[in-house]
């Protein structure tokens, strides 16, 4: 199946300042790419997507970006809040037929 | 939003018994998925499950698991008989494939302790 790479393990900021969660991917098949977001003993939830078709999405303080040609994809969030603070998961799909997920970022943002 | 629910949320069993997960999940949803969780660690797939039958299946999918969905009721999944590393958060994920969603949708997990 798909592997997914995902950097960083662990990932520590100020609030108010942007934080960068990157991915990998190995099958150019893949063409649908989630961001989920999980809380302490609670069940993952999307927070964005993008399709193939795209390079770029935004969702207020979320940007996704997508490089096809490198099979990387990144989530940006901007003017973190103690409430980003999760652990997020990045995922790869072909077809949505099977979601393969990256290892996980804990995030924690610092007042 | 749409919900995909899971009994038990928790149960503890001994090794080498029998235990059934039970999901309910979304209702015009057609994938069906397990992943199993470590301690908040990776989402692990183990297999996805579509028209009454197995799709893919990872190596994490031992001889001793099985799923099924008997006439459109719980989607379950199996594990006979449980050995210690069995013990994790399962989660169980539907999705409507074939349209532009394609979203994933997570049940609140199904936590097993083999002891």
């Amino acid at each position: 199946g798909e592997q997914v790479e995902q950097l960083p393990s662990i990932l520590r900021v100020q609030e108010g300042s942007s934080a960068s969660i990157n991915c990998s991917y190995e099958d150019s098949a893949s063409n649908y790419f989630p961001w989920y977001k999980q809380e302490p003993g609670e069940n993952p939830k999307l927070i964005i997507d993008i399709r193939s078709n795209m390079e770029r999405k935004q969702i207020q303080e979320l940007i996704v970006l997508l490089d096809k040609k490198a099979k990387r994809f990144s989530l940006h969030i901007t003017d973190t809040q103690p409430g980003d603070s999760a652990m997020y998961f990045c995922a790869a799909s072909e077809g949505y037929q099977n979601f393969y997920f990256g290892k996980g970022t804990s995030l924690t943002v610092i007042p | 939003g749409p919900k995909v629910l899971q009994i038990p949320s928790h149960q503890i069993i001994d090794m080498g018994q029998m235990v059934t997960l039970n999901c309910d999940p979304v209702s015009n949803h057609l994938y069906f998925y397990w992943y199993k969780q470590i301690l908040g660690q990776q989402m692990e797939f183990l297999v996805n499950f579509y028209n009454g039958k197995v799709m893919e299946k990872s190596k994490l999918f031992k001889d001793q698991f099985s799923v099924e969905r008997p006439d459109g009721s719980y989607f379950t999944l199996k594990i006979q008989p449980t050995a210690l590393e069995d013990s994790a958060v399962y989660f169980c994920a539907s999705s409507l494939w074939g349209l532009n969603t394609g979203q994933l949708y997570f049940g609140e997990g199904s936590k097993l302790t083999v002891l």
